[in-house]
């Protein structure tokens, strides 16, 4: 088992239609990071959640770290072609290890 | 200007092989980092290494040995070559700790036949 489960594993979906993407551990993290990663390409940083309950938004994109900081989900609104792509959410754990959750991968249709 | 680069981009080769992938930074961080892919999509941390020195080695034969010879580098040697090698290497860098932003090179793809 991952430390960090995604779910889902692929979404593929209209554009114009909303979406939410979750990320899950049994473990309490001092934060978590939400990356995109195109084809390619090496993953990009769209934020870091550090407080608990905390919501953050990013134009179309919302992310929101829960209480407990176990869990983190990303919600666009309207998506377009141009959020396609592999998301993936991170986070220290024990002393300088940083860990990647298992990914999701996002298609959106025109 | 890249901030982070890694040579080659891809990399074709056979069992047994030895080969090196490099990366570099232009960014003045602290931190850099390798990374590997598999086909599934799942990035693990390899190594770590801050100021030049190693500071997380996580489980990964000892086949591969990265190599900074500054703060600006920090490559990747694998002898023996194996096919379970085949994957994206990324190279990272960060300012500080692993809770900073990492910026991420734009990986090589290394096949083994």
């Amino acid at each position: 088992t991952q430390l960090l489960e995604q779910s889902p594993q692929f979404l593929s979906i209209q554009e114009g239609e909303n979406l939410t993407v979750y990320c899950n551990s049994s473990s309490v993290f001092s934060s978590l990071q939400w990356y995109r990663q195109e084809p390619g390409e090496g993953p990009v940083l769209l934020v870091t959640v550090v407080t608990g309950g905390e919501v953050k938004k990013l134009k179309r994109l919302t992310f929101q770290f829960g209480d407990a900081r176990k869990d983190s989900s990303l919600h666009i609104t309207a998506a377009q072609p141009g959020d396609t792509g592999l998301y993936l959410c991170a986070g220290p754990y024990n002393f300088n290890k940083f860990y990647f959750g298992s990914g999701t991968k996002l298609n959106v249709k025109p | 200007d890249t901030a982070v680069s890694q040579t080659p981009k891809y990399l074709v080769t056979q069992m047994g092989n030895d080969k090196s992938i490099k990366c570099e930074q232009n960014l003045g961080h602290d931190t850099m980092y390798w990374y590997k892919q598999d086909s599934k999509k799942f990035l693990k941390i390899m190594f770590s290494y801050n100021n030049k020195e190693l500071i997380i080695n996580e489980t990964v034969p000892n086949r591969f040995s990265p190599k900074s010879p500054d703060k600006a580098h920090l490559n990747l040697h694998i002898n023996s070559l194996e096919l379970g090698d085949s994957a994206v290497y990324f190279c990272a860098s960060s300012q500080g700790t692993n809770t900073d932003t990492q910026y991420f090179g734009p990986g090589t793809r290394l096949t083994v036949l």
